[in-house]
């Protein structure tokens, strides 16, 4: 099982230029989630996904747009980027708390954007 | 609100020494306790976790203990190596959601 991918591994972009960032999983996970890691602050989570065809809002959303087509897919966009989006970006799926989970999520290896 | 607070970092350690790692939390009801570790440049991998008061999480030599009386998840460690130089994130999950909230980090550094 490859676990949870994520592509790409770096991307650098122009102010107001427009990405998508992929995240795959293998685990049959019901929950994607994707946060953003910046120095001294932890992880934020900025969108999550409970099933396919869900989203919602976590505690950073601004700026970013999601979607679950696919259950094993969980898209990020940003349709214009800015430097304080610049960070390092991980998914992560868990497999809920109605199938046993007590909470752990598994994340992938990151994107790191730079906005320039 | 619902946090995490960890002790700041860096921790530094020579080879072999004892690793005690700080976490306390702020939660209503009773949360799942996590600890992950990111090694430079990888994602965050799951280390231990406790579901209850008085549990302990295991894994690698690493330990933690959920004490609910002093709302504390230290991490501990009898001896570490140069391999566990990393960054520890302490985390909680709430029962009603599947969110977790991390603390900010501490980063580990080990020296031979």
């Amino acid at each position: 099982n490859a676990g949870v991918t994520q592509t790409p591994k770096f991307r650098v972009l122009k102010t107001g230029q427009s990405m998508t960032l992929l995240c795959a999983q293998d685990m049959n996970h019901e929950y994607m989630y994707w946060y953003r890691q910046d120095p001294g602050m932890g992880l934020r989570l900025i969108h999550y996904s409970v099933g396919e065809g869900t989203t919602a809002k976590g505690e950073v959303p601004d700026g970013y747009n999601v979607s679950r087509l696919k259950k094993q897919n969980f898209l990020l966009g940003l349709e214009s980027a800015a430097p304080s989006q610049t960070s390092v970006y991980f998914c992560a799926s868990s497999y809920g708390r109605g199938q046993g989970s007590h909470g752990e999520q598994f994340f992938g290896p990151g994107t790191r954007l730079t906005v320039l | 609100g619902d946090s995490v607070t960890q002790m700041e970092g860096p921790v530094t350690l020579s080879e072999e020494a004892f690793l005690t790692i700080n976490c306390t939390y702020t939660a209503t009801g009773y949360p799942s306790l996590f600890w992950y570790v990111q090694y430079p440049g990888e994602g965050l991998q799951l280390l231990l976790k406790a579901t209850k008061a008085d549990d302990k999480g295991s894994n690698k030599g690493f330990e933690a203990t959920y004490r609910k009386e002093t709302t504390s998840f230290h991490l501990e460690k009898g001896s570490v190596q140069v391999s566990d130089s990393a960054v520890y994130f302490c985390a909680l999950s709430l029962y009603n959601t599947d969110k977790l909230i991390f603390g900010t980090g501490t980063r580990l550094q080990v020296f031979p």
